[in-house]
Protein backbone atom coordinates (compact mmCIF):
# COMPACT_ATOMS: atom_id res chain seq x y z
CA UNK A 1 0.00 0.00 0.00
CA UNK A 2 1.37 3.39 -1.11
CA UNK A 3 1.71 5.58 2.38
CA UNK A 4 2.75 8.81 3.41
CA UNK A 5 4.06 9.20 6.86
CA UNK A 6 3.87 12.49 8.70
CA UNK A 7 6.53 12.11 11.79
CA UNK A 8 5.06 14.59 14.13
CA UNK A 9 1.70 14.66 15.68
CA UNK A 10 2.23 17.92 17.17
CA UNK A 11 4.45 20.81 17.42
CA UNK A 12 4.44 24.57 18.16
CA UNK A 13 6.25 27.27 17.40
CA UNK A 14 6.96 30.93 18.43
CA UNK A 15 5.35 34.30 16.55
CA UNK A 16 8.01 34.80 13.84
CA UNK A 17 10.14 31.85 14.54
CA UNK A 18 11.03 29.46 11.36
CA UNK A 19 9.38 25.61 11.89
CA UNK A 20 9.86 22.74 9.64
CA UNK A 21 7.01 19.75 9.02
CA UNK A 22 8.22 16.09 8.23
CA UNK A 23 7.07 13.91 5.09
CA UNK A 24 7.72 10.79 4.13
CA UNK A 25 6.22 8.90 1.39
CA UNK A 26 6.54 5.62 -0.79
CA UNK A 27 6.37 5.53 -4.55
CA UNK A 28 8.31 3.75 -7.03
CA UNK A 29 7.11 6.11 -9.68
CA UNK A 30 9.78 8.78 -11.01
CA UNK A 31 7.24 11.72 -11.80
CA UNK A 32 4.65 12.53 -9.60
CA UNK A 33 3.25 14.81 -7.59
CA UNK A 34 3.14 16.19 -3.64
CA UNK A 35 1.18 18.44 -1.70
CA UNK A 36 0.75 19.87 2.04
CA UNK A 37 -2.83 20.91 2.69
CA UNK A 38 -3.76 23.41 6.05
CA UNK A 39 -6.69 22.34 7.98
CA UNK A 40 -7.38 25.78 10.21
CA UNK A 41 -9.48 25.14 13.29
CA UNK A 42 -13.24 24.37 12.64
CA UNK A 43 -12.39 25.54 8.46
CA UNK A 44 -11.86 24.31 5.52
CA UNK A 45 -8.37 22.59 3.85
CA UNK A 46 -6.72 24.87 1.86
CA UNK A 47 -3.74 23.73 -0.61
CA UNK A 48 -0.53 25.31 0.77
CA UNK A 49 2.06 23.87 -1.93
CA UNK A 50 2.40 21.72 -4.73
CA UNK A 51 5.69 20.17 -5.94
CA UNK A 52 6.64 18.41 -8.78
CA UNK A 53 8.21 15.23 -8.40
CA UNK A 54 10.80 16.11 -11.93
CA UNK A 55 11.37 19.44 -11.22
CA UNK A 56 14.73 19.90 -9.21
CA UNK A 57 13.88 23.33 -7.82
CA UNK A 58 11.65 23.56 -4.16
CA UNK A 59 8.28 25.20 -4.63
CA UNK A 60 7.87 28.33 -2.56
CA UNK A 61 4.76 30.23 -2.56
CA UNK A 62 5.57 33.39 -0.03
CA UNK A 63 6.27 32.75 3.83
CA UNK A 64 5.85 28.60 2.95
CA UNK A 65 8.84 26.15 1.41
CA UNK A 66 9.38 22.85 0.53
CA UNK A 67 12.59 20.98 1.06
CA UNK A 68 12.17 17.94 -1.32
CA UNK A 69 14.22 14.84 -1.45
CA UNK A 70 13.48 12.59 -3.83
CA UNK A 71 15.89 10.00 -3.16
CA UNK A 72 15.27 9.67 0.48
CA UNK A 73 11.55 10.27 -0.30
CA UNK A 74 11.11 13.56 1.63
CA UNK A 75 8.98 16.34 1.20
CA UNK A 76 9.26 18.45 4.31
CA UNK A 77 7.50 21.88 4.25
CA UNK A 78 9.14 25.01 6.29
CA UNK A 79 6.86 27.98 7.49
CA UNK A 80 9.11 31.20 7.45
CA UNK A 81 7.97 34.15 10.10
CA UNK A 82 5.61 32.10 11.72
CA UNK A 83 1.81 33.80 12.46
CA UNK A 84 -0.90 32.92 14.46
CA UNK A 85 -2.98 32.34 11.48
CA UNK A 86 -0.87 29.39 10.94
CA UNK A 87 -1.98 27.22 13.74
CA UNK A 88 -3.69 24.34 11.87
CA UNK A 89 -3.17 20.94 10.88
CA UNK A 90 -1.05 20.11 8.49
CA UNK A 91 -1.23 17.37 5.76
CA UNK A 92 0.92 16.04 3.40
CA UNK A 93 -0.47 14.41 0.73
CA UNK A 94 0.47 12.67 -2.92
CA UNK A 95 -1.23 10.40 -5.72
CA UNK A 96 0.01 6.77 -6.08
CA UNK A 97 -0.28 5.66 -9.89
CA UNK A 98 -2.44 4.39 -11.70
CA UNK A 99 -4.86 7.46 -11.26
CA UNK A 100 -5.57 7.41 -7.95
CA UNK A 101 -6.82 9.71 -5.35
CA UNK A 102 -4.76 11.37 -2.68
CA UNK A 103 -3.58 9.50 0.03
CA UNK A 104 -2.87 11.38 2.75
CA UNK A 105 -0.55 11.40 6.17
CA UNK A 106 -2.22 11.34 9.28
CA UNK A 107 -1.42 14.99 9.99
CA UNK A 108 1.07 17.39 12.14
CA UNK A 109 -0.54 19.90 14.26
CA UNK A 110 0.95 22.97 14.48
CA UNK A 111 0.50 25.57 17.12
CA UNK A 112 1.68 29.40 16.98
CA UNK A 113 2.44 30.55 20.23
CA UNK A 114 2.35 34.51 20.75
CA UNK B 1 -17.28 31.78 -7.73
CA UNK B 2 -18.97 29.78 -5.00
CA UNK B 3 -17.01 27.43 -3.10
CA UNK B 4 -17.64 23.58 -1.86
CA UNK B 5 -20.33 23.60 -0.13
CA UNK B 6 -22.01 20.43 2.40
CA UNK B 7 -25.03 20.28 4.19
CA UNK B 8 -25.50 19.85 6.97
CA UNK B 9 -22.82 20.87 8.59
CA UNK B 10 -23.54 19.09 12.11
CA UNK B 11 -26.08 15.74 12.70
CA UNK B 12 -26.45 13.83 15.33
CA UNK B 13 -28.08 10.16 14.84
CA UNK B 14 -28.25 6.57 16.56
CA UNK B 15 -26.89 3.69 16.48
CA UNK B 16 -28.50 2.01 13.26
CA UNK B 17 -30.36 4.92 11.56
CA UNK B 18 -29.31 5.99 8.10
CA UNK B 19 -27.94 9.36 7.17
CA UNK B 20 -27.36 11.11 4.08
CA UNK B 21 -24.84 13.58 3.27
CA UNK B 22 -25.03 16.30 0.45
CA UNK B 23 -22.24 18.20 -1.54
CA UNK B 24 -22.42 20.81 -3.80
CA UNK B 25 -19.10 21.39 -5.74
CA UNK B 26 -17.81 24.64 -7.36
CA UNK B 27 -19.48 25.22 -10.32
CA UNK B 28 -17.71 23.65 -13.75
CA UNK B 29 -16.13 21.11 -11.52
CA UNK B 30 -17.10 17.76 -12.40
CA UNK B 31 -14.94 15.64 -9.75
CA UNK B 32 -16.47 15.07 -6.12
CA UNK B 33 -13.99 13.04 -3.77
CA UNK B 34 -15.62 12.12 -0.47
CA UNK B 35 -13.17 11.46 2.74
CA UNK B 36 -13.59 10.59 6.33
CA UNK B 37 -11.99 12.31 8.59
CA UNK B 38 -11.35 10.89 12.62
CA UNK B 39 -8.61 11.80 15.04
CA UNK B 40 -7.06 8.47 15.03
CA UNK B 41 -7.10 7.52 11.25
CA UNK B 42 -6.67 11.23 9.76
CA UNK B 43 -8.15 11.57 6.22
CA UNK B 44 -9.39 8.21 4.45
CA UNK B 45 -10.76 7.83 0.94
CA UNK B 46 -13.99 6.71 0.78
CA UNK B 47 -15.26 7.08 -3.40
CA UNK B 48 -14.91 9.57 -6.29
CA UNK B 49 -17.30 10.78 -9.08
CA UNK B 50 -16.59 12.15 -12.34
CA UNK B 51 -19.58 13.12 -14.57
CA UNK B 52 -21.90 10.89 -12.48
CA UNK B 53 -19.56 7.43 -12.69
CA UNK B 54 -17.63 6.31 -9.61
CA UNK B 55 -14.05 5.90 -10.85
CA UNK B 56 -12.47 5.01 -7.21
CA UNK B 57 -13.40 3.70 -3.99
CA UNK B 58 -12.23 2.98 -0.71
CA UNK B 59 -12.36 0.67 1.74
CA UNK B 60 -15.21 0.78 3.18
CA UNK B 61 -17.82 -1.59 4.10
CA UNK B 62 -21.46 -1.54 1.50
CA UNK B 63 -22.68 0.74 4.14
CA UNK B 64 -21.30 3.41 2.66
CA UNK B 65 -22.56 4.75 -0.72
CA UNK B 66 -22.42 7.52 -2.94
CA UNK B 67 -23.78 8.91 -5.70
CA UNK B 68 -23.71 12.15 -8.49
CA UNK B 69 -25.96 14.18 -10.16
CA UNK B 70 -25.85 15.69 -13.60
CA UNK B 71 -25.17 19.00 -12.13
CA UNK B 72 -22.70 17.23 -10.69
CA UNK B 73 -24.05 17.87 -7.14
CA UNK B 74 -22.95 14.33 -4.89
CA UNK B 75 -24.73 12.61 -1.99
CA UNK B 76 -22.87 10.44 0.35
CA UNK B 77 -25.12 7.95 2.34
CA UNK B 78 -24.65 5.77 4.88
CA UNK B 79 -26.50 2.87 6.26
CA UNK B 80 -27.19 1.13 9.19
CA UNK B 81 -24.76 3.58 11.52
CA UNK B 82 -22.16 2.14 14.01
CA UNK B 83 -20.68 4.49 16.79
CA UNK B 84 -17.19 4.24 14.56
CA UNK B 85 -18.54 6.15 11.67
CA UNK B 86 -18.78 9.24 14.02
CA UNK B 87 -16.31 11.40 12.16
CA UNK B 88 -15.80 14.65 9.58
CA UNK B 89 -16.82 14.07 6.70
CA UNK B 90 -15.32 16.39 3.66
CA UNK B 91 -16.21 16.74 0.35
CA UNK B 92 -13.82 17.73 -2.68
CA UNK B 93 -14.04 18.73 -5.84
CA UNK B 94 -11.82 19.67 -8.86
CA UNK B 95 -11.94 20.65 -12.21
CA UNK B 96 -9.06 18.02 -13.49
CA UNK B 97 -9.56 14.61 -15.06
CA UNK B 98 -6.66 13.44 -12.81
CA UNK B 99 -5.38 13.81 -9.50
CA UNK B 100 -2.31 16.13 -9.92
CA UNK B 101 -3.80 19.71 -9.39
CA UNK B 102 -5.48 21.01 -6.09
CA UNK B 103 -8.84 19.84 -4.59
CA UNK B 104 -11.05 22.57 -2.87
CA UNK B 105 -12.90 21.13 0.63
CA UNK B 106 -15.82 22.07 1.67
CA UNK B 107 -16.04 22.28 5.30
CA UNK B 108 -17.29 19.23 6.24
CA UNK B 109 -19.81 17.60 7.87
CA UNK B 110 -20.01 16.27 11.41
CA UNK B 111 -21.80 13.47 12.51
CA UNK B 112 -22.16 12.42 15.94
CA UNK B 113 -23.19 8.49 16.35
CA UNK B 114 -24.75 7.77 19.39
Amino acid sequence: AQTVTQSQPEMSVQEAETVTLSCTYDTSESNYYLFWYKQPPSRQMILVIRQEAYKQQNATENRFSVNFQKAAKSFSLKISDSQLGDTAMYFCAYPPPGNTPLVFGKGTRLSVIA
Amino acid sequence: KAGVTQTPRYLIKTRGQQVTLSCSPISGHRSVSWYQQTPGQGLQFLFEYFSETQRNKGNFPGRFSGRQFSNSRSEMNVSTLELGDSALYLCASSPRTDYTGELFFGEGSRLTVL
